[in-house]
């Protein structure tokens, strides 16, 4: 049973529009959440993390919003830019009760089209 | 941002070879884990390690060893490779942070082995 869940396998935007990725999570211990972008034979970037604590963070052109009472939380790039044409995969664990292991989406592959 | 390193970065060999992946930092992390990931899938925790001396099974059954004689270093063997073994393997590091509410994994390039 999968706990980390990325159910859009992919997904197209048109340059200089938003792109907006889903996860959504089971396990209601998960308190802290990644973001990261993976290029095919290179190992993930790491981009934004969220607290429990928080409900929005912002860096840049990349905001992520948790929604812990849907067990939800999501990715916004804006603008779009071709550069960000990759695979996204959230990640979440419980750090608070000292277990420092995450448990991975099986990503979106966004494309932006230029 | 931690600097990691993974070495090789591609590996072809012959079934029935030992083979060490190998994966250093230069951030004093104490944290360090090994993923396995397939083309399309999630990646999946093999092993980790939470200092020196101190290494313990993932959530993926996994038949290569690691050790963490080192802080900086983690590297993982496969004593006998087989075709069912070809994947990325990917390194990471952390260290928790702001008293222990932030944790954030850095990864390596990865290794992408092929075993024939």
């Amino acid at each position: 049973d999968q706990q980390v869940k990325q159910n859009s396998p992919s997904l197209s935007v048109q340059e200089g529009r938003i792109s907006i990725l889903n996860c959504d999570y089971t396990n209601s211990m998960f308190d802290y959440f990644l973001w990261y972008k993976k290029y095919p034979a290179e190992g993930p970037t790491f981009l934004i993390s969220i607290s429990s604590i928080k409900d929005k963070n912002e860096d840049g052109r990349f905001t992520v919003f948790l929604n812990k009472s849907a067990k939800h939380l999501s990715l916004h790039i804006v603008p779009s830019q071709p550069g960000d044409s990759a695979v996204y995969f959230c990640a979440a664990s419980s750090i608070t009760s000292g277990t420092y292991k995450y448990i991975f989406g099986t990503g979106t592959r966004l494309k932006v089209l230029a | 941002e931690a600097d990691i390193y993974q070495t090789p970065r591609y590996l072809v060999i012959g079934t029935g070879k030992k083979i060490t992946l190998e994966c250093s930092q230069t951030m004093g992390h104490d944290k360090m884990y090994w993923y396995q990931q397939d083309p399309g899938m999630e990646l999946h925790l093999i092993h980790y390690s939470y200092g020196v001396n101190s290494t313990e099974k993932g959530d993926l059954s996994s038949e290569s060893t690691v050790s963490r004689i080192r802080t900086e270093h983690f590297p993982l063997t496969l004593e006998s490779a087989r075709p069912s073994h070809t994947s990325q393997y990917l390194c990471a590091s952390s260290e928790p942070g702001l008293a222990g509410l932030t944790d954030t994994q850095y990864f390596g390039p990865g290794t992408r082995l092929t075993v024939l």
